[in-house]
C-alpha cells in the first residue's frame, strides 16, 4: 500500500476564490472519510462516502462544500466562496468495511489559508 | 452527545520518564476506543486501539486499556524517548454514525 495521499498539500488562496483538494484513498479501500482540523483541535468529521455514495454529511458541511467521488476510487472536496474562517488543515482517511472497530488511515492532510 | 475529552497539554517529561495521558469518553452505546498519534509535519497515524471493555491495546511501548466503569482509555509509557514527542489524540467510534469524534490532542515534549 502506498497510503492515502493528498493534493495539494497547501493553499493559499483569497476570500471569495473556490478552492478544490484531491484525495487518493488506499486502494480497494470502499469508505473515504473528510475531516477539518484546526489549530489545537481535533479533528471534526465533515462526509464520508462508501464507493460511490455520500452517504453522510455533517452540519459542518455548509453549502459552500461539496464532495465527490465519482468513480469510487478518488475524491475532491471543494469549496466555494472561501472564507477565513475555513482556514484549516483538511484531512481525508480511507478504510475498509467501516465499522467502528476499523482503522481509519489517514493522509497528510492539506493545510488551507484564506487571505 | 458522544464525546472525548483529553488531558491539555503541553505535557513535558524528561526521557526515560513514566508517561500517562488521561482520556476519558462519554458515549451512549459501546464505542471503540483509539490513540492516534500525529509527529511533527506527518499525517495522523493509529497508535493503538481496543474494541471492547477490559481489552488492552498496545504498541511500541505505549499501552491503554478500555475501562469501562470509569470510561476512560489512558494512555501510558514506562519510558519515554526524545523521539516520541508528538500529539496524542484519543478517540472513539461508534457504530451508528461511522465517523471517529476525537479528544482535542495532548501535545508531548520529551527532553534529553
Amino acid at each position: 500500500d502506498t497510503g492515502v495521499s493528498q493534493n495539494p498539500r497547501h493553499k493559499i488562496t483569497k476570500r471569495g476564490q473556490n478552492v478544490t483538494f484531491r484525495c487518493d484513498p488506499i486502494s480497494e479501500h470502499n469508505r473515504l472519510y473528510w475531516y477539518r482540523q484546526t489549530l489545537g483541535q481535533g479533528p471534526e468529521f465533515l462526509t464520508y462516502f462508501q464507493n460511490e455514495a455520500q452517504l453522510e454529511k455533517s452540519r459542518l458541511l455548509s453549502d459552500r462544500f461539496s464532495a465527490e467521488r465519482p468513480k469510487g476510487s478518488f475524491s475532491t472536496l471543494e469549496i466555494q466562496r472561501t472564507e477565513q474562517g475555513d482556514s484549516a488543515m483538511y484531512l481525508c482517511a480511507s478504510n475498509v468495511g467501516g465499522g467502528k472497530t476499523d482503522t481509519q488511515y489517514f493522509g497528510p492532510g492539506t493545510r488551507l489559508t484564506v487571505l | 452527545g458522544d464525546s472525548v475529552t483529553q488531558m491539555e497539554g503541553p505535557v513535558t517529561l524528561s526521557e526515560e520518564a513514566f508517561l500517562t495521558i488521561n482520556c476519558t469518553y462519554t458515549a451512549t452505546g459501546y464505542p471503540s476506543l483509539f490513540w492516534y498519534v500525529q509527529y511533527p509535519g506527518e499525517g495522523l497515524q493509529l497508535l493503538l486501539k481496543a474494541t471492547k471493555a477490559d481489552d488492552k491495546g498496545s504498541n511500541k511501548g505505549f499501552e491503554a486499556t478500555y475501562r469501562k466503569e470509569t470510561t476512560s482509555f489512558h494512555l501510558e509509557k514506562g519510558s519515554v524517548q526524545v523521539s516520541d514527542s508528538a500529539v496524542y489524540f484519543c478517540a472513539l467510534g461508534m457504530d451508528s454514525n461511522y465517523q471517529l469524534i476525537w479528544g482535542a490532542g495532548t501535545k508531548l515534549i520529551i527532553k534529553p
